[in-house]
């Protein structure tokens, strides 16, 4: 069975520092990995995707990365800004899943302090 | 354009009510998803329609759990007798086509209150 875990549970920096957020997954099987945020009471927006067959992707401040092998992917924010505060979460599809559902961790809680 | 839209947006329900929750997906979609989301969790996949028919229900939780989208477009999520482990966001996500390469794009949730 697929687990996906994300570490840490919460993080706190100040306004301006470069952060990596982590993601590891029990079956590199995948189709691809799936970096989304999520704003409190909102739905979730995504970022970046990553196919199985890449090692990494860039939009602006963000760069995601992925070791299929070794079962990890990192979110690389660099200058991190108080708008950047909210949850992350990263989701991987399985190869043979039908349609491609979803398989999430349990998220990272982000805060920037200005 | 429009997407992805839930309503309603908030729903509370005393506990054995029976709730009908909605989702409208971005037109011309292909497939739609339902996900679970626990308070402080990430979502959890409920079930998966390719155009009219359901070809994955392995993530609902009982049978009080049904899940329709009759002609394609719109579907709906109904939770009978609810309990209060019920209480949860639930998402909606669409995407272009039926193959694991094609993004998914979500709604703003429900959130079920059951009392």
């Amino acid at each position: 069975k697929q687990e996906v875990t994300q570490i840490p549970a919460a993080l706190s920096v100040p306004e301006g520092e470069n952060l990596v957020l982590n993601c590891s997954f029990t079956d590199s099987a995948i189709y691809n990995l799936q970096w989304f945020r999520q704003d409190p009471g909102k739905g979730l927006t995504s970022l970046l995707l990553i196919q199985s067959s890449q090692r990494e992707q860039t939009s602006g401040r963000l760069n995601a990365s992925l070791d299929k092998s070794s079962g990890r992917s990192t979110l690389y924010i660099a200058a991190s800004q108080p708008g950047d505060s909210a949850t992350y979460l990263c989701a991987v599809r399985r190869i043979y899943n039908q349609g491609g559902k979803l398989i999430f961790g349990q998220g990272t809680e982000l805060s920037v302090k200005p | 354009g429009a997407g992805v839209s839930q309503s309603p947006r908030y729903k509370v329900a005393k506990r054995g009510q029976d709730v009908a929750l909605r989702c409208d997906p971005i037109s011309g979609h292909v497939s739609l998803f339902w996900y679970q989301q626990a308070l402080g969790q990430g979502p959890e996949f409920l079930t998966y329609f390719q155009n009219e028919a359901q070809l994955d229900k392995s993530g609902l939780p009982s049978d009080r759990f049904f899940a329709e989208r009759p002609e394609g477009s719109v579907s709906t999520l109904k939770i009978q007798r609810t309990q209060q482990e019920d209480s949860a966001v639930y998402l909606c996500a669409s995407s272009s086509g039926g193959q694991a390469s094609y993004e998914q794009y979500f709604g703003p949730g429900t959130r079920l209150t059951v009392t």
